[in-house]
């Protein structure tokens, strides 16, 4: 049973356009979300992370929206550059250091 | 800083075998996590061990299982291969504060094939 669920595979943006990768989860006890970004051959690496008590935080051109209600996360990024192809990945922890990650999603930037 | 390493980066068994993932974490961490990436479904929450201990497990049978050495490197064994073990599986670390937030950072994974 897929908990966290990242329903486009792919995603072309065009460079110096937003990218917007969306992320939707089905635990309520989800606490604490991350987004992970993965190039061929590597293990992901951390992107950036939100709590469930916030619901926006930035870091330069990552921003990463928080709607509990909808149980729906987002991962913004502007401009879009032809290095942030690569697949990303969403995750949501549960008590225990249990994390769920989504399928990913991989973004294609176009220059 | 050396990053999270595992070995072997490919490995081929058949059904029934037993088949050992290592992992080396980043030094000075001592939290290690497994997981198993199969094809088309996201990363599937394994086991995470800290100071030596079994911490959590996800929801996987006990065939599935590992141990972590007094230098936090782990070893994950899986018994009585299946061809649906076939899959990614990687390995993370992260420094064990006790902090329940911490990040963690990857390996490259093991790509284990069943035949």
């Amino acid at each position: 049973d897929q908990q966290v669920k990242q329903n486009s595979p792919s995603l072309s943006v065009q460079e110096g356009r937003i990218s917007i990768l969306n992320c939707d989860y089905t635990n309520s006890m989800f606490d604490y979300f991350l987004w992970y970004k993965k190039y061929p051959a590597e293990g992901p690496t951390f992107l950036i992370s939100i709590s469930s008590i916030k619901d926006k935080n930035e870091d330069g051109r990552f921003t990463v929206f928080l709607n509990k209600s909808a149980k729906h996360l987002s991962l913004h990024i502007v401009p879009s550059q032809p290095g942030d192809s690569a697949v990303y990945f969403c995750a949501a922890c549960l008590y225990g250091n249990q994390f769920y990650f989504g399928t990913g999603t991989s973004l294609t930037v176009i220059p | 800083e050396a990053g999270v390493t595992q070995s072997p980066t490919h490995l081929i068994k058949t059904r029934g075998q037993q088949a050992t993932l290592r992992c080396s974490p980043i030094s000075g961490h001592t939290s290690v996590y497994w997981y198993q990436q199969a094809l088309g479904l996201g990363l599937q929450f394994l086991l995470w061990y800290d100071e030596g201990e079994e911490r959590n497990r996800g929801n996987f049978p006990p065939r599935f299982s590992g141990r972590q050495f007094p230098n936090y490197s782990s070893e994950l064994n899986v018994n009585a291969l299946e061809l649906e073990d076939s899959a990614l599986y990687l390995c993370a670390s992260s420094p064990g504060t006790g902090l329940r937030q911490e990040t963690q950072y990857f390996g490259p994974g093991t790509r284990l094939l069943v035949l």
